[in-house]
C-alpha cells in the first residue's frame, strides 16, 4: 500500500528566501507525481506534474524533482513571496489506481 | 462513516452523446469539488460548490459541462454533447470548512469516462 509523507509539516520563512519542500513515498512503482497548492476554502491548484520517466519539471519560480528509486520528490521555491503562503500537497499516482496524497506542508512567507 | 462515492465507476459513450456523473459527498460536508484528469496529464480543478451554490467554476472547460448540486447534497456533472477530448477520470472531493485554516479534502474513487 502506497504511503506518502511530507516534511516539514509547517515552515515559516522571511520573504525572498529559497526553500525546499520534501515528499516521500514508499512504493516506487508510480505513474506520476503531482504537486498542488491548497488555499483555505479553495480547490486544489495544480503546480507541477512529473511523469515517472522524468527527473524534474520547472514552472516559473518552482522546480520539482523526482527520484523514483529513492521514493522522493522535492519542490523548490525560489525567491519566496507572501503570496506563496499556502499548503503544498504532493500526490502520487499508482498506475490506474487512485492517487495518494501526502499530508501537506503549510508554508508561511512573512513580509 | 461512508466516504465520498461516485457513480458510475466507468462510462463508455460515443461522441455526441450525453453523460451524467454523480458524486455523493461525505454526509454533512458543505464543500464539494470536481476535478478532472485527462489521460496521462495532471489532475485539474473544475469547480467548487459550497452547499448548493457554485463558489468557483473557473476550471470548467466550456459550456458543454454543467454541474449542479440541488439541495446541497449530491452533485451531478453533465457533459453534453461529449467530445473525444473529454475522456479521462473525473474525481469528486468533499470537505467541511475549517476554522480559518485548511480543510482536508476527501476524494472519491473517480469515474473513468471514455468517449469513442
Amino acid at each position: 500500500k502506497q504511503e506518502v509523507t511530507q516534511i516539514p509539516a509547517a515552515l515559516s520563512v522571511p520573504e525572498g528566501e529559497n526553500l525546499v519542500l520534501n515528499c516521500s513515498f514508499t512504493d516506487s512503482a508510480i505513474y506520476n507525481l503531482q504537486w498542488f497548492r491548497q488555499d483555505p476554502g479553495k480547490g486544489l491548484t495544480s503546480l507541477l506534474l512529473i511523469q515517472s520517466s522524468q527527473r524534474e519539471q520547472t514552472s516559473g519560480r518552482l522546480n520539482a524533482s523526482l527520484d523514483k528509486s529513492s521514493g522522493r520528490s522535492t519542490l523548490y521555491i525560489a525567491a519566496s513571496q507572501p503570496g506563496d503562503s499556502a499548503t503544498y500537497l504532493c500526490a502520487v499516482d499508482n498506475y490506474g489506481q487512485n492517487f495518494v496524497f501526502g499530508p501537506g506542508t503549510r508554508l508561511s512567507v512573512l513580509p | 462513516e461512508a466516504g465520498v462515492t461516485q457513480f458510475p465507476s466507468h462510462s463508455v459513450i460515443e461522441k455526441g452523446q450525453t453523460v451524467t456523473l454523480r458524486c455523493d459527498p461525505i454526509s454533512g460536508h458543505d464543500n464539494l469539488y470536481w476535478y478532472r484528469r485527462v489521460m496521462g496529464k495532471e489532475i485539474k480543478f473544475l469547480l467548487h460548490f459550497v452547499k448548493e451554490s457554485k463558489q468557483d467554476e473557473s476550471g470548467m472547460p466550456n459550456n458543454r459541462f454543467l454541474a449542479e448540486r440541488t439541495g446541497g447534497t449530491y452533485s451531478t456533472l453533465k457533459v453534453q454533447p461529449a467530445e473525444l477530448e473529454d475522456s479521462g477520470v473525473y474525481f469528486c472531493a468533499s470537505s467541511q470548512p475549517g476554522q480559518g485554516s485548511l480543510e482536508t479534502q476527501y476524494f472519491g474513487p473517480g469515474t473513468r469516462l471514455l468517449v469513442l
